[in-house]
């Protein structure tokens, strides 16, 4: 079956460092999703591309986020420098048009 | 705005004993509802769906049903394992760009 991909599974870093996460979303899936789960609450969608374009980007910190999917496959969300408060899991996800999304393992930030 | 209210956890359950996860929306339009399930340290996992009014989703034992008249999508399973232990999440998906709002989730926990 296939899945979503996500690297690492784990990163510790200390404040004022720069961190990037990876994300392979199912293969066919044209939209892709970024989401931060901060420790006992849902999901918050931090951005969300349709093929290599940027659908919704309005709840990503842009000051010190961002995130590309550069030939509308595979993506990269980035933040530089990271805070404290950053600390979360941050999760991919991909769907096919109006349909289900599919979640990644999750990649588990601690931020020193 | 387009919401998703669960009931407060944890929840704790002996082993087969009879779950009821209650989840209420509000949307406009005709959402699609699903539940998610995340086990400890991992993403989400979709467990269920329904797209429209009285739709019945089902998987591994636990079912909801789409009432469009109650604006609910409770999630019940008649006879819970000590595995089912994990944290579930109500959501609803509208529009064309593909959405997904979620609830603050609900933690099972079932005991021997």
């Amino acid at each position: 079956e296939a899945e979503v991909a996500q690297s690492p599974r784990y990163k510790i870093t200390e404040k004022s460092q720069a961190v990037a996460f990876w994300c392979d979303p199912i293969s066919g899936h044209a939209t892709l999703y970024w989401y931060r789960q901060i420790l006992g609450q849902g999901p918050e969608l931090l951005v969300q591309f349709q093929d290599e374009s940027v659908v919704d980007d309005s709840q990503l910190p842009k000051d010190r986020f961002s995130a590309e999917r550069l030939k509308g496959v595979d993506s990269t969300l980035k933040i530089q420098p990271a805070e404290l408060g950053d600390s979360a899991m941050y999760l991919c996800a991909s769907s096919l048009p109006s349909a289900p999304q599919y979640f990644g393992p999750g990649t588990r930030l601690t931020v020193l | 705005g387009d919401s998703v209210t669960q009931m407060e956890g944890p929840v704790t359950l002996s082993e087969e004993a009879f779950l009821t996860i209650n989840c209420t929306y509000t949307a406009t339009g005709y959402p699609s509802l699903f539940w998610y399930v995340q086990y400890p340290g991992e993403g989400l996992q979709l467990l269920l769906k329904a797209t429209k009014a009285d739709d019945k989703g089902s998987n591994k034992g636990f079912e909801a049903t789409y009432r469009k008249e109650t604006t609910s999508f409770h999630l019940e399973k008649g006879s819970v394992q000590v595995s089912d232990s994990a944290v579930y999440f109500c959501a609803l998906l509208t529009g064309t760009a593909s959405k997904l709002t979620f609830g603050t989730g609900t933690r099972l926990q079932v005991t021997l």
